[in-house]
């Protein structure tokens, strides 16, 4: 039963372009979204995050956006560069569980 | 300020072997979680403490794998038999457990081969 899905295993995106990375959910009472970047040989890290009350969020370069009736989410890179090329994993939580569920995770390659 | 520690950061063992990972969380992080990440798959959560205390363990196959965290700062997975499909990377993370929007910092993981 895979709550949160990633169909895309990888993604390559020419350096400076739009990274797009996409998640679904299946779950209606998932209420925070978050995702994480993870590099070889370390451990998933925080990138940014979402709540199901709002329907975008931007930091920086990186912006969610959140589709509750689609149960879909995406993470827009832009412009992507070199140090984004990592595994993105898509995470969710049920409101006051602090349980992450996670995707099967995105390997993005920036291109020069 | 320092990381989520892990050790050991690779493992390797026969099937039916025991095995045991060890996680320090970062200073004053309340709440702590075991992950078990399958190639290919995301983390899936294991176990979450809170303090020395077990919030969650319903994904825990609790006939062949224990965690402790007695004194509510460092915690244990062991894993006693292993098997095949236990090979995996075990990842701990913390996070302050204060409000359900509290971030988790991951440590590094220690990758477990069972042959």
């Amino acid at each position: 039963d895979q709550q949160v899905k990633q169909n895309s295993p990888s993604l390559s995106v020419q350096e400076g372009r739009i990274s797009i990375l996409n998640c679904d959910y299946t779950n209606s009472m998932f209420d925070y979204f978050l995702w994480y970047k993870k590099y070889p040989a370390e451990g998933p890290t925080f990138l940014i995050s979402i709540s199901s009350i709002k329907d975008k969020n931007e930091d920086g370069r990186f912006t969610v956006f959140l589709n509750k009736s689609a149960k879909h989410l995406s993470l827009h890179i832009v412009p992507s560069q070199p140090g984004d090329s990592a595994v993105y994993f898509c995470a969710a939580s049920v409101q006051g569980a602090q349980k992450l569920v996670f995707g099967q995770g995105t390997r993005l390659t920036i291109n020069p | 300020e320092a990381g989520v520690a892990q050790s050991p950061r690779y493992k390797i063992i026969e099937k039916r072997q025991s095995v045991a990972f060890w996680c320090n969380p970062i200073s004053g992080h309340a709440t702590l979680y075991w992950y078990q990440q399958i190639l290919g798959q995301g983390p899936k959560l294991l176990i979450q403490f809170q303090n020395n205390g077990v919030v969650d363990d319903s994904q825990l196959p609790k006939d062949r794998f224990s965690a402790e965290r007695l004194k509510g700062v460092d915690s244990t997975l062991k894993i006693q038999p292993a098997k095949l499909e236990d090979s995996a990377v075990y990842l701990c993370a913390s996070s302050l457990g204060q409000g359900w929007s509290s971030e988790q910092f991951f440590g590094p993981g220690t990758r477990l081969t069972v042959l």
